[in-house]
């Protein structure tokens, strides 16, 4: 079975800073990947995802992510972080395009910003 | 453009009390779902159902019932609440976007068992 890992539970930055978010999986197959983002109070909100094709993907609100198959890995990333960036940050792996139920996020990376 | 609603947003219920939790979406997806969220447990699947007049068990089923009343509404049921319930629910569906399919979700809705 699929397996998602967030290795870091809190993550801290300051505004203006670079941003890594580190996101493992274990899938045999190609998997279908996503980073999600949940601000307080609030639902999931999809930032981007992979399925097939270039391996560098760009999303919303300058955010990226790239696949490495070599490391099973799906790192998110932005180049200058906003105070509005504070939130929670999930990832996620599913199988194949209809993954329906097989969906599964990692524990979360609570992301915190300091001026 | 609604999205995903959920409801209630907040309940506290006493242990052995039951109450559902309602969700509509206006996507026309065909695919809904119940997860639970726990601090440093991600979300975790409760119930899905892949269309209309279908429900099938996820991760954490025991304790819940689910009924999807039709293509539009996903609700989901404690018989009996217990503190181990308390928790986080979303409910979400999902379409086909650009060859995923991509899980849209509700704002949440915090239930408290005593």
């Amino acid at each position: 079975a699929q397996s998602v890992t967030q290795p870091d539970i809190h993550i801290t930055v300051s505004e203006g800073a670079s941003l890594e978010l580190r996101c493992n999986y274990s899938y045999g197959a190609t998997p279908y990947l996503f980073w999600y983002v949940q601000s307080p109070g609030q639902g999931l909100q999809l930032l981007l995802k992979y399925f097939s094709g270039d391996t560098l993907v760009q999303g919303i609100k300058g955010f990226e992510a790239e696949f490495k198959r070599s490391q099973s890995s799906f790192n998110l990333r932005k180049p200058s972080v906003h105070w509005s960036d504070a939130a929670e940050y999930f990832c996620a792996v599913g199988e194949g395009p209809e993954y329906g139920n097989k969906l599964v996020f990692g524990a979360g990376t609570i992301l915190r910003v300091k001026s | 453009n609604a999205g995903v609603t959920q409801t209630p947003k907040f309940q506290v219920l006493k242990t052995g009390q039951s109450m559902t939790l309602q969700c509509a979406q206006d996507m026309n997806h065909n695919s809904m779902y119940w997860y639970r969220q726990d601090p440093g447990m991600g979300l975790r699947l409760i119930y899905y159902s892949a269309s209309e007049g279908t429900t099938d068990k996820g991760e954490v089923p025991n304790g819940y019932n689910v009924s999807r009343l039709n293509k539009r509404e996903f609700s989901l049921r404690l018989e009996s609440a217990a503190p181990s319930q308390t928790s986080v629910y979303f409910c979400a569906s999902s379409g086909f976007s650009a060859g995923a399919n991509v899980l849209t979700f509700g704002a949440g809705s915090r239930l408290t068992v005593l």
